[in-house]
């Protein structure tokens, strides 16, 4: 079984550019979760989302944040106009739906966005 | 808001000798789990605790709930170079969101 996938691993963006961020679930799973980790610092979480819904986005930033989970294809995080700040380590998460084990969630690698 | 305190922040350790991060939270949880992340890494789920009280052992490693569901401990006997990461309790506090709060973690270094 395939874990979470996430791409790219790194990602190198210009100030003003836009980063999208792609994450595809462990099979069987239906609920995606994105953090984001600054340098030498724990995971914040961010948004969770099931298929065509996001369930909560209350660690997210309002303004050039976003993210979406298709029907189809991968969940995506999207960032636009960059910062230096936004440069930080984006992990996604999957976790299975319902019963005792729905809130154990399993990590893809990471995408490492660094923003010159 | 939520808040989870994990101590200590850094444990520097002979290898062989033990090693106990504790997890702190201000309300009562539905459960905690735990996580270790090696440098350069991702989190990789440990564990999952969830009844008053309970403990659990992986190998060397000893996990527990507090009677009140409000912090955890994760000890680990004779330590290896391979235990070297940081550790992560998370929770969760119930409700429609099964988002993690994550504590701040504690970083061992393990010396040969």
């Amino acid at each position: 079984n395939a874990g979470v996938m996430q791409n790219p691993r790194h990602l190198v963006r210009r100030r003003g550019q836009e980063a999208r961020l792609r994450c595809s679930p462990m099979k069987g799973h239906s609920h995606v979760y994105w953090y984001r980790q600054l340098p030498e610092e724990g995971l914040k979480f961010m948004v969770y989302l099931q298929k065509e819904n996001i369930i909560d986005e209350s660690g997210m930033p309002k303004e050039r944040f976003s993210a979406e989970f298709p029907k189809e294809g991968p969940s995506i995080l999207r960032i636009q106009q960059v910062v230096r700040g936004d440069s930080a380590a984006y992990f996604c998460a999957s976790s299975p739906s319902g019963g005792a084990i729905k809130n154990i969630q399993y990590f893809g690698a990471g995408t490492r966005l660094s923003v010159l | 808001g939520q808040q989870v305190m994990q101590i200590p922040q850094y444990q520097h350790v002979q290898e062989g000798e033990d090693f106990t991060t504790y997890c702190n939270s201000s309300t009562t949880l539905s459960n905690i789990q735990w996580y270790k992340q090696r440098p350069g890494g991702h989190p990789v789920f440990l564990i999952q605790l969830v009844k008053s009280g309970e403990v659990k052992k992986q190998k060397r490693l000893t996990f527990q709930f507090g009677e009140a569901k409000k912090n955890s401990s994760l000890h680990i006997t004779a330590t290896q170079t391979t235990d070297v990461g940081t550790y992560f309790c998370a929770v969760t506090y119930g409700g429609a969101t099964n988002k993690l709060i994550f504590g701040t973690g504690t970083l061992l270094a393990v010396q040969p």
